[in-house]
C-alpha cells in the first residue's frame, strides 16, 4: 500500500537558516506528492504541490523536486522566519485511488529569534 | 481556491451524546471528504462524502458511528455519534475541484473535547 515517511521533529531552528524536512514514499504507479503546512491553531494549507518526476514544487520561499528515483520529495527553504513555524505535512495521491490522501505523520517546525 | 468553512470551530461535548459538523463551500466541488486528526497525530480518512449517494467510508470506520450526508455540491455534515474521549479530535472537511486534479483543500477544522 501507499506510504510516506517524514522526518522526526521537532525541528528548531535560528532565524535565516537553511530547512530541510525529509520525506520519502511508497507507492504504486505515479504519484503526485504534496506539502501541507497546519499553522497553530488553524487547519491545513497547501503549500506546494508535484504531479511528476523531476517537477519541482515551489511558494513562500519553499522548494520541493519529484525523485523517482530515490522516492523522495524534501521540502527546503533558503531562510526561515519565525512565522514559518508550523507543522508540516508531506502527503501523495497515487493513481486509482480517486484522490485518497495518504499523509505523512508531519514535522514540527520551531523557528526562533 | 474557494472560500470552506466549519461549524462549529470548536465543542466540548459529554460522552454518549452527537455532534453534528457541518462543512460549506462558497462554489461547487466535485469531491468532499472528511478526515480526523487525533492528538498529536497526522490525518486519517474517514470517508467521502458523495453527492446523493452514501458516503465510501474507509477501512476502521463505520457508517453508524459517523453518519455523513451531502445532499448538494457546496454542503456536507459529518456526525459523530455516541461520542467517547477517544473521539476527542480535529474534524477537518477537504474539496477537491473538477475531475481527477489531485489537489485537496482544507477547512479551518473542528477541534471536539469528549469528556
Amino acid at each position: 500500500g501507499n506510504s510516506v515517511t517524514q522526518m522526526e521533529g521537532p525541528v528548531t531552528l535560528s532565524e535565516e537558516a537553511f530547512l530541510t524536512i525529509n520525506c520519502t514514499y511508497t507507492a504504486t504507479g505515479y504519484p503526485s506528492l504534496f506539502w501541507y503546512v497546519q499553522y497553530p491553531g488553524e487547519g491545513l494549507q497547501l503549500l506546494l504541490k508535484a504531479t511528476k518526476a523531476d517537477d519541482k514544487g515551489s511558494n513562500k520561499g519553499f522548494e520541493a523536486t519529484y525523485r523517482k528515483e530515490t522516492t523522495s520529495f524534501h521540502l527546503e527553504k533558503g531562510s526561515v522566519q519565525v512565522s514559518d513555524s508550523a507543522v508540516y505535512f508531506c502527503a501523495l495521491t497515487s493513481t486509482g485511488t480517486a484522490s485518497k490522501l495518504t499523509f505523512g505523520t508531519g514535522t514540527r517546525l520551531q523557528v526562533t529569534l | 481556491s474557494a472560500v470552506i468553512s466549519q461549524k462549529p470551530s470548536r465543542d466540548i461535548c459529554q460522552r454518549g451524546t452527537s455532534l453534528t459538523i457541518q462543512c460549506q463551500v462558497d462554489s461547487q466541488v466535485t469531491m468532499m471528504f472528511w478526515y480526523r486528526q487525533q492528538p498529536g497525530q497526522s490525518l486519517t480518512l474517514i470517508a467521502t462524502a458523495n453527492q446523493g449517494s452514501e458516503a465510501t467510508y474507509e477501512s476502521g470506520f463505520v457508517i453508524d458511528k459517523f453518519p455523513i450526508s451531502r445532499p448538494n455540491l457546496t454542503f456536507s455534515t459529518l456526525t459523530v455519534s455516541n461520542m467517547s474521549p477517544e473521539d476527542s479530535s480535529i474534524y477537518l472537511c477537504s474539496v477537491e475541484y473538477g475531475v481527477r486534479t489531485d489537489t485537496q483543500y482544507f477547512g479551518p477544522g473542528t477541534r471536539l473535547t469528549v469528556l
